[in-house]
């Protein structure tokens, strides 16, 4: 089967402007997981998907990030305006059910904000 | 609130040790936990999932332990190759995934 697949793998932008991250679990997977690595510190959860529901979005560090995740199948992840902290590894997770399965997760979108 | 610690924080071994990373969690009411490896420029890797249940899972030189009354858990590495060196990360999950810090490990030829 396909695995997680995140797009793209890089992407740097300048203070201000707006960036679009983009993750297509692995199909039939309901869950999905975004989370972030910034510089120098651990992956912190940002939210969770169950198909286009939002379950958990208390990682959301502030107003400027807004995920998406129509008709349950990828998600999207948008920074407006994007400031120079939000620079880091952005990963994608998926799993077939919350709790006892593990995540498969995707590469991760390194984004650099100049 | 899960707190996830692993120690040491990196690690230097000379090819061929067999070597043990720890981690360790303050919520013992846990579903499971994965040992992830993560290479420089790259996404995770999912090496071993214990399941709450279990004490122990393996693969290959890889061999990871739980005691989840205890909050703690053990990657042991057997005879260690250059191509181990890498970040391993220690996650659990109850319900959301928590990461530790991660060991970089470094094997030298």
């Amino acid at each position: 089967e396909a695995g997680v697949t995140q797009f793209p793998s890089h992407s740097v932008i300048e203070k201000g402007q707006t960036v679009t991250l983009r993750c297509d679990p692995i199909s039939g997977h309901d869950n999905l997981y975004w989370y972030r690595r910034v510089m120098g510190k651990e992956i912190k959860f940002l939210l969770h998907f169950v198909k286009e529901s939002k379950q958990d979005e208390s990682g959301m560090p502030n107003n400027r990030f807004l995920a998406e995740r129509t008709g349950g199948t990828y998600s999207t992840l948008k920074v407006q305006p994007a400031e120079l902290e939000d620079s880091g590894v952005y990963f994608c997770a998926s799993s077939l059910l919350r709790g006892n399965y593990g995540y498969t997760f995707g590469s991760g979108t390194r984004l650099t904000v100049v | 609130k899960q707190e996830v610690t692993q120690i040491p924080a990196a690690l230097s071994v000379p090819e061929g040790e067999n070597l043990v990373l720890n981690c360790s969690f303050t919520d013992s009411a846990i579903y499971n936990l994965q040992w992830f490896r993560q290479d420089p420029g790259k996404g995770l890797t999912s090496l071993l999932l214990i399941q709450s249940s279990q004490r122990e899972q393996t693969s290959g030189r890889l061999n990871a332990s739980l005691d989840k009354s205890s909050g703690r858990s053990t990657l042991y590495i057997a005879a260690s190759q250059p191509g181990d060196s890498a970040t391993y990360l220690c996650a659990v999950s109850s319900g959301d995934m928590r990461f530790g810090a991660g060991t970089r490990l470094t094997v030298k030829p």
